[in-house]
């Protein structure tokens, strides 16, 4: 148990839409990272927000954004959704603290684009 | 550009044997290398680390060993067990930089 929540677990969504996923950091930790696993690979790293500033970014295009909130929540926002956004996306937070820290991962959100 | 590699899709190992999963990285500005293990529908789940001033960092059952100059790491699950089935991801950071690169991942299967 991480102390990392997501929401919702699943989602079907159609082409073009807009989807919001969400994620409950683990109390304490400053600094959240958003991941797109897709089948059969690794996660891959879209981004980071530290202190609710982006923080980096991965390969990943404008359409694919964030949030992050005081209270250690935060959303992963994409629009204009393709067939290939059909993934499960993670959510990992850690406590930055100058040294090397380890992230601790949610249980995803599978997203399915038709 | 995969910076992580993980050559061996799948691994099944008997009971009480060791486990040895391989990880190969091309980035020599990678500096901390964690393992994760992950079950079916649940997120993964943090194993074992290792900065790269040490060659062996050692938790439990498991084992990482870190060879810079070949640039290869391995876990070692020993002895392992049946709930160790699960697939596990090779993950590297660079100085400075949080953000993880995984390799592919490796299925190991423990047989009775």
């Amino acid at each position: 148990e991480t102390g990392v929540t997501q929401s919702p677990t699943h989602l079907i969504k159609t082409r073009g839409q807009q989807v919001t996923l969400r994620c409950s950091s683990q109390s304490g930790h400053n600094t959240v990272s958003w991941y797109q696993q897709a089948l059969g690979q690794g996660p891959q790293f879209i981004f980071q927000y530290y202190r609710e500033e982006e923080n980096g970014r991965g390969n990943f295009p404008p359409r694919f954004s964030g949030l992050q909130f005081p209270n250690y929540s935060s959303e992963l926002n994409v629009n204009a959704l393709e067939l290939d956004d059909s993934a499960l996306y993670l959510c990992a937070s850690s406590l930055v603290s100058g040294t090397q820290e380890t992230q601790y991962f949610g249980p995803g959100t599978r997203l399915l684009v038709l | 550009d995969q910076q992580v590699k993980q050559n061996s899709p799948s691994l099944s190992v008997q009971e009480g044997r060791i486990s040895i999963l391989n990880c190969d990285y091309t980035n020599s500005m990678f500096d901390y290398f964690l393992w994760y293990k992950k079950y079916p529908a649940e997120g993964p789940t943090f194993l074992i680390s290792i900065s790269s001033i040490k060659d062996k960092n050692e938790d439990g059952r498991f084992t990482v060993f870190l060879n810079k100059s070949a640039k290869h790491l391995s876990l070692h699950i020993v002895p392992s067990q049946p709930g160790d089935s699960a697939v596990y991801f090779c993950a590297a950071s660079e100085i400075g930089d949080y953000k993880l690169s995984f390799g592919a991942g490796t299925t190991v299967t423990v047989r009775a």
